[in-house]
């Protein structure tokens, strides 16, 4: 089984930097998925990590680090339009996605 | 693009009616899933599919079962809805080599 933790809510600033964190166990690794998912519609795919390191795509970054457990997805230079949920997810075997609760960023002027 | 559609966006049903979700996917996917959402419990896998007539139980099977007769159409079937099924139902298919899964827009089920 899998337990991925991440915190619910957070609040930043239109312009500003958040990072949201993202903490898991597992018995087998095999990467580890970001989704953004906007109130009432569905999840899209934002990144996947597989080794450790940070992986850059814009004004989107996720970091991964296998060791411990952990990733965190950046988002920078926050626009209005990022305000919405944010799924960190791992595979559980060949075929499954095991999701966090997550994240909902809100994004003020 | 990969192109995932739900039979409703939005479907209000009676307690002990038999509501059928549908799921029809464009890109010859071999895998197709259905997820629910609730807030804090995030999305729980219901049931899978890897092949025609192929299914599997997820995580909560209990009160649902799912048919896959062709391979672009997954449907779920809640056989007597409940109250706790008020939910947002997702669908999601995936392929050999595919990097991630495709959602569907969602099903924003109520059962009164």
């Amino acid at each position: 089984g899998q337990n991925i933790d991440q915190p619910t809510e957070m609040t930043a600033t239109e312009g500003a930097i958040v990072q949201i964190n993202c903490t898991y166990q597992t018995s087998g690794f095999n990467g580890l998925f970001w989704y953004q998912q906007h109130a009432g519609e569905a999840p899209t795919f934002l990144s996947y990590n597989v080794l450790d390191g940070l992986e850059e795509k814009g004004r989107f970054s996720s970091f991964l680090s296998r060791s411990k457990g952990y990733s965190y997805l950046l988002l920078k230079e926050l626009q209005m339009k990022d305000s919405a949920s944010y799924l960190c997810a791992l595979p559980q075997d060949d075929y499954k996605l095991s999701f966090g609760a997550g994240t909902t960023v809100t994004v003020r002027a | 693009d990969v192109k995932v559609t739900q039979s409703s966006r939005y479907l209000v049903k009676r307690t002990g009616e038999k509501v059928f979700l549908e799921c029809v996917q464009d890109m010859d996917h071999e895998n197709m899933f259905w997820y629910r959402q609730d807030p804090g419990l995030g999305l729980r896998l219901i049931y899978f599919s890897y092949d025609v007539k192929m299914k599997e139980k997820g995580d909560i099977p209990e009160g649902y079962s799912v048919s896959r007769e062709k391979k672009e159409r997954f449907s779920l079937i809640l056989e007597s809805a409940s109250t706790n099924q008020t939910s947002m139902y997702l669908c999601a298919c995936d392929g050999t080599g595919e990097e991630t899964q495709y959602f569907g827009p969602g099903t924003r089920l109520l059962v009164l």
